[in-house]
């Protein structure tokens, strides 16, 4: 219950085209489902983050869609760069993040020219 | 930007012996963890810290594992005697407090290497 899936396992997308992560969880005490960006060899930074009380936000080219009922939720990346390569984990916590962070196997996301 | 950071960034040890891996969290943060990533896997909870004591611990976080908050600015993780499988890549990452929106911020990491 404690779980946290995503898809794809790997994503190759085109230059300028929308790059699109999907998670879902089981628990619904998960108040806070964040995504968060990892290079090779650093650590994760923190991308965008959602609270279940919206179905969306935007942070630039990086939009979180959220549905509570399906208990899923997603991350789109529009216009996707070369820049954005990289392994994208969503996660899930409780007591606004400030709780444990349960994660998603990741996504390895590569844009082509 | 204040950030978390992590020493060393790099460990190599012998199965069997003691390492510390040391973080030091962004200053106002209070609560602060620790994380492990297996090469090419998600990343897994061990443990959290609040107020000089252990909130949470995982099933992997068992009596070989301890942590610490030495001084003002210090989190250490100590593992007592490593084992092969411990070889991994440890995160250290800190939040800000339990009514703040903050999320959770990572440092870069200690890669250990158990032979």
């Amino acid at each position: 219950q404690q779980q946290v899936k995503q898809s794809p396992q790997s994503l190759i997308v085109q230059k300028g085209g929308i790059s699109i992560i999907n998670c879902a969880y089981e628990n619904t005490a998960f108040d806070y489902f964040p995504w968060y960006q990892q290079f090779p060899g650093k650590g994760p930074a923190l991308l965008i983050a959602i609270r279940p009380d919206v179905s969306e936000k935007k942070e630039g080219r990086f939009t979180i869609s959220f549905n509570k009922s399906a208990k899923q939720f997603s991350l789109h990346i529009m216009d996707s760069q070369p820049g954005d390569s990289a392994t994208y984990f969503c996660a899930a916590s409780m007591n606004f993040g400030n709780e444990k962070l349960t994660f998603g196997t990741g996504t390895r996301l590569t844009i082509i020219p | 930007e204040p950030e978390v950071t992590q020493t060393p960034s790099h460990q190599v040890t012998q199965m069997g012996q003691e390492v510390i891996l040391r973080c030091v969290p962004i200053s106002n943060h209070l609560y602060f963890y620790w994380y492990r990533q297996i090469l090419g896997q998600k990343v897994e909870f061990l443990v959290s810290f609040y107020n000089n004591e252990i909130s949470e611990k995982s099933e992997i976080f068992d009596d070989q594992f301890s942590v610490e908050r030495p001084d003002g600015s210090n989190f250490t993780l100590k593992i007592r005697s490593t084992k092969l499988e411990d070889s991994a890549m440890y995160f250290c990452a800190s939040s800000l407090d339990r009514a703040g929106s903050e999320t959770q911020y990572f440092g870069p990491g200690t890669r250990l290497l158990v032979l």
